[in-house]
């Protein structure tokens, strides 16, 4: 069965400070594989996805995020976070090759101090 | 172009009675979703549609859990009765069509209480 794993739910970074999240997935076949963000309140909107090619993708808002196949893991990143980044951050994985059925994580909690 | 419209924002119902969501979604989409997002977890896709068609419900707890997509435009779901493990918040979204190069946009959701 496909998972996604988030290991860290709460990360706190100083805002300029370099941001690393955490996301690894369990499935058979080549993944298809998105990060979310979610600001209270708000739906869930797309940062970036990986579906084949580079493996370093950029997405919107200055992030990115690098598929490591050999590690299973798909870590967002981003080099200077500004406050306005405070939000639940949610990595998906799609289960069908089509981007129709998203199995998300748990969801990482990021909180940007002044 | 107007985003995925959601109705109510908010709802506070007791255990056992009856309530619904309704979901409007961006012009011409074809494929509908409902998810639930409890608190402290990802989004759980419930069901899913293209057209007016259901594709996926087989996480619909079909006991209590009913959704429609009459015109194949907007779509209701509903809970009856409700039980306090349904309080969570249920997040419409819509795409062109099924295929990866066709992203999703979520709707703010229906947060609901069940006390």
């Amino acid at each position: 069965a496909q998972s996604v794993t988030q290991p860290d739910i709460h990360i706190t970074v100083s805002e300029g400070a370099s941001l690393e999240l955490r996301c690894n997935y369990s499935y058979g076949a080549t993944p298809y594989l998105f990060w979310y963000v979610q600001s209270p309140g708000q739906g869930l909107q797309l940062l970036l996805k990986y579906f084949s090619g580079d493996t370093l993708v950029q997405g919107i808002k200055g992030f990115e995020a690098e598929f490591k196949r050999s590690q299973s893991s798909f870590n967002l990143r981003k080099p200077s976070v500004h406050w306005s980044d405070a939000a639940e951050y949610f990595c998906a994985v799609d289960r069908t090759g089509t981007a129709s059925k998203l199995t998300f994580g748990t969801g990482t909690r990021l909180q940007v101090t002044l | 172009e107007a985003g995925v419209a959601q109705s109510p924002r908010y709802k506070i119902i007791e255990k056992r009675q009856s309530v619904a969501f309704w979901c409007n979604p961006i012009s011409g989409h074809a494929t509908l979703y409902w998810y639930q997002q409890i608190l402290g977890q990802g989004p759980k896709l419930l069901i899913q549609f293209q057209n007016n068609g259901v594709v996926d419900d087989s996480q619909l707890p079909k006991d209590r859990f009913s959704a429609e997509r009459l015109k194949g435009v907007d779509s209701t779901l509903k809970i009856q009765p409700a039980k306090l493990e349904d309080s969570a918040v249920y997040l419409c979204a819509s795409s062109l069509a099924l295929g990866l190069n066709y992203g999703y946009t979520f709707g703010s959701g229906t947060r609901l209480t069940v006390v």
